[in-house]
């Protein structure tokens, strides 16, 4: 069945520095990759997404990369501050599904150290 | 305009028990979702509907019953809880497949003991 795994499960950095989580997925026929940040107790919330038609998304301090080939994306964090610290989430879906599903990674805990 | 909202927030169960959880949305999304979060294991869907009156299983329906009998309500039903379902609930609902931002609701945690 569909599966994404993530990468690493956890990441410390101090701030200022870049942080990077890698996803891989195994259904060839994904073609949309969210990625989803939870602050503790709280609920998931879109932070980033991108389709399987771009390479690149950027939004300021965060992209995303696609690699179709591969079957793998990852989330780019860049000059990262203490209100980056979070639970990441990446997810892969299809759209031909007409389901919506979105399968979810593992989750990375993300903690930035001022 | 609420979002998405969930009752109740946090519930005990005895082994056995049974309960329902409510996820309800005012966006008028057709598609709804329920997953559930354990440590290290990400967001893993229970069960889900692409309308009002249909619902589907995900990667964990076991244990568990869903209704859609109005569009704007997911129900979630949990028949004999066993402890193994201990865990955090989350609802979320989007559009459609196309705008597929899903939208999640704040979470009901269950303890069974």
């Amino acid at each position: 069945g569909e599966n994404v795994e993530q990468h690493p499960s956890t990441l410390s950095v101090q701030e200022g520095d870049s942080a990077v989580i890698k996803c891989t997925y195994s259904d060839s026929a994904s073609n949309y990759f969210p990625w989803y940040k939870q602050e503790l107790g709280k609920r998931p919330q879109l932070i980033i997404d991108i389709r399987s038609n771009v390479g690149e998304k950027k939004d300021q301090r965060i992209a995303v990369t696609l690699n179709k080939t591969a079957k793998h994306f990852s989330l780019h964090i860049t000059e990262t501050q203490p209100e980056d610290s979070a639970v990441y989430f990446c997810a892969a879906s299809w759209t031909s599904g007409n389901t919506g599903k979105l399968i979810f990674g593992q989750g990375t805990t993300l903690q930035v150290k001022p | 305009n609420a979002g998405v909202t969930q009752t109740p927030k946090f519930r005990v169960l005895k082994t056995g028990q049974s309960m329902t959880l409510l996820c309800a949305q005012d966006m008028n999304h057709e598609y709804m979702y329920w997953y559930r979060q354990d440590p290290g294991m990400g967001l893993r869907l229970i069960h889900y509907s692409v309308g009002e009156g249909t619902t589907a299983k995900g990667e964990v329906p076991d244990g568990y019953n869903v209704s859609r009998l109005k569009k704007q309500n997911f129900l979630l039903g949990l028949e004999s809880a066993a402890p193994s379902q201990t865990s955090v609930y989350f609802c979320a609902s989007t559009h459609s497949v196309y705008q597929e931002t899903q939208y999640f609701g704040p979470g009901t945690r269950l303890l069974v003991l």
